[in-house]
């Protein structure tokens, strides 16, 4: 299986900060990578995939980049309703496999 | 509009079958991969597995399978995951998701709380 590593585990951040996420797999995915946002006693919800590729309705204050082993969620802009909890996924091949999460936090 | 719904939450005793559901609509239901996810309490996301409705195509991931069986009933739109033996381990949050490809989580249910206890 290919392992997801994220770093850091969380982050704390205020409004109308600049918060960077990484993601780390054990082998090269090239860019089958998502990222999803948590809310608590939520669903997930797609943000990115493809690595860079914006969800339809996700707002442009994200973003990804990133290809082969290393990968990067930017929030440009911290807004309130961003406190939340990050997961990266890769889709390279299966099992499909998460990071751990990086939550947000004020 | 694309939507998933799930059936509601579930208390069961340890060794108890249990089988739930996830019904799509507003899109061709047999075009698209349905994949489920397991969120234990306070814990992260796993990938179980994926099954294409049109065929009944699945794919477990080797930490769930020959643990749960993946189905679906295309003439109803509905996907399930299902249990014969259920274990206090089994207590999580389950969601279903309409995938983009067999990839990517795009749509997901409301999940399921299951809950096993003796």
């Amino acid at each position: 299986d290919i392992q997801m590593t994220q770093s850091p585990s969380s982050v704390s951040a205020s409004v109308g900060d600049r918060v960077t996420i990484a993601c780390r797999a054990s082998q090269d995915i090239s860019s089958w990578l998502a990222w999803y946002q948590q809310k608590p006693g939520r669903a997930p919800k797609l943000l990115i995939y493809g690595a860079s590729t914006l969800q339809s309705g996700v707002p442009s204050r994200f973003s990804g980049t990133g290809s082969g082993t290393d990968f990067t969620l930017t929030i440009s802009s911290l807004q309130p309703e961003d406190f939340a909890t990050y997961y990266c996924q890769q889709a390279n091949s299966f099992p499909l496999t998460f990071g751990g999460g990086t939550k947000v936090e004020v | 509009e694309v939507q998933l719904v799930q059936s509601g939450a579930e208390v069961k005793k340890p060794g108890e079958s249990l089988k739930i559901s996830c019904r799509g609509s507003g899109y061709s239901f047999t075009n698209h991969w349905i994949g489920w996810v397991r969120q234990m309490p306070g814990k992260g996301l796993e990938w179980m597995g994926i099954i294409h409705p049109a065929d009944s195509d699945t794919t477990y991931s080797p930490s769930f399978e020959g643990q749960v069986t993946i189905s679906a009933d295309k003439s109803i739109s509905t996907a399930y995951l299902q249990w014969t033996s259920l274990r206090a381990s089994d207590t999580a949050m389950y969601y279903c998701a309409r995938q983009i490809s067999n990839s990517w989580s795009a749509y997901w249910g409301q999940g399921t709380l299951v809950t096993v206890s003796s």
